[in-house]
C-alpha cells in the first residue's frame, strides 16, 4: 500500500515564498502528484513528477527524489487566492488500479 | 471543454435512509473514479470503473454502498441506509489512460443526522 505525510498546516505572507513537504512510503508507483483545493471546491491539477528532480510550471515548482521518498512543492510569489489545501498524490504501480492515493493535505494560510 | 459534473451539490438526511449521487463525466474519458473525502482528510477511492466494468472496488464498503456505470458514461453512487460516518464529500474523478492529470467534479456533499 501507499501511504503519504504532509505537515498539517503552513502559514505564510503575500509575496514570500513556501514549501510544503511531502514523505512517502509506498511499494512502488509511477510519479509524485500535487493538487490544489480551494474550501468547497474540486481538487485540481497543479504537477507531477515522473522522475527525480525539479519541475517548473509558472509560480509553482515540484520537487521529487525517490531515493529520499521526498518531495515538495515551491510557491513563489504568494497570493491571497493561493490560500487553499494542497495535496500530494501517487498512482500505484498495479495494472489497471489507476487511482490516486492522496497525503492528508496541508491548508496554507496566506495572510497580508 | 465542459468540466465533471455532480449532482446534487448538497445533501442531508437522516440516519438509516437512502441517497444517490449522479456524475457526469469528461467526454471521452474511459476511466471513472469516486472518491470519499471527509473534512479535514485527502480523497480516499471508494471504487474505479473503467468504461461500464469495475477496476477496483477494494475499498467500497459493499454492505451499504452500492456503484454502477451502465453505459460507460455517466455513474451513480448509492448508499443504503446511510450512517452518521458517511458524512462527507463525494467527489467524482474522471481521466484518460496513459495521463496524469485527473480532473474531479465539484462533489456533492452529505450530512447525515
Amino acid at each position: 500500500g501507499q501511504s503519504l505525510e504532509q505537515p498539517s498546516e503552513v502559514t505564510a505572507v503575500e509575496g514570500a515564498i513556501v514549501q510544503i513537504n511531502c514523505t512517502y512510503q509506498t511499494s512502488g508507483f509511477y510519479g509524485l502528484s500535487w493538487y490544489q483545493q480551494h474550501d468547497g471546491g474540486a481538487p485540481t491539477f497543479l504537477s507531477y513528477n515522473a522522475l527525480d528532480g525539479l519541475e517548473e510550471t509558472g509560480r509553482f515548482s515540484s520537487f521529487l527524489s525517490r531515493s529520499d521518498s521526498y518531495g515538495y512543492l515551491l510557491l513563489q510569489e504568494l497570493q491571497m487566492k493561493d490560500s487553499a489545501s494542497y495535496f500530494c498524490a501517487v498512482r500505484a504501480l498495479l495494472t489497471g488500479r489507476r487511482a490516486l492515493t492522496f497525503g492528508s493535505g496541508t491548508r496554507l494560510q496566506v495572510q497580508p | 471543454e465542459a468540466g465533471v459534473a455532480q449532482s446534487p451539490r448538497y445533501k442531508i438526511i437522516e440516519k438509516r435512509q437512502s441517497v444517490a449521487f449522479w456524475c457526469n463525466p469528461i467526454s471521452g474519458h474511459a476511466t471513472l473514479y469516486w472518491y470519499q473525502q471527509i473534512l479535514g482528510q485527502g480523497p480516499k477511492l471508494l471504487i474505479q470503473f473503467q468504461n461500464n466494468g469495475v477496476v477496483d472496488d477494494s475499498q467500497l464498503p459493499k454492505d451499504r454502498f452500492s456503484a454502477e456505470r451502465l453505459k460507460g458514461v455517466d455513474s451513480t453512487l448509492k448508499i443504503q441506509p446511510a450512517k452518521l460516518e458517511d458524512s462527507a464529500v463525494y467527489l467524482c474523478a474522471s481521466d484518460v489512460t496513459g495521463t496524469t492529470e485527473a480532473f474531479f467534479g465539484q462533489g456533492t456533499r452529505l450530512t447525515v443526522v
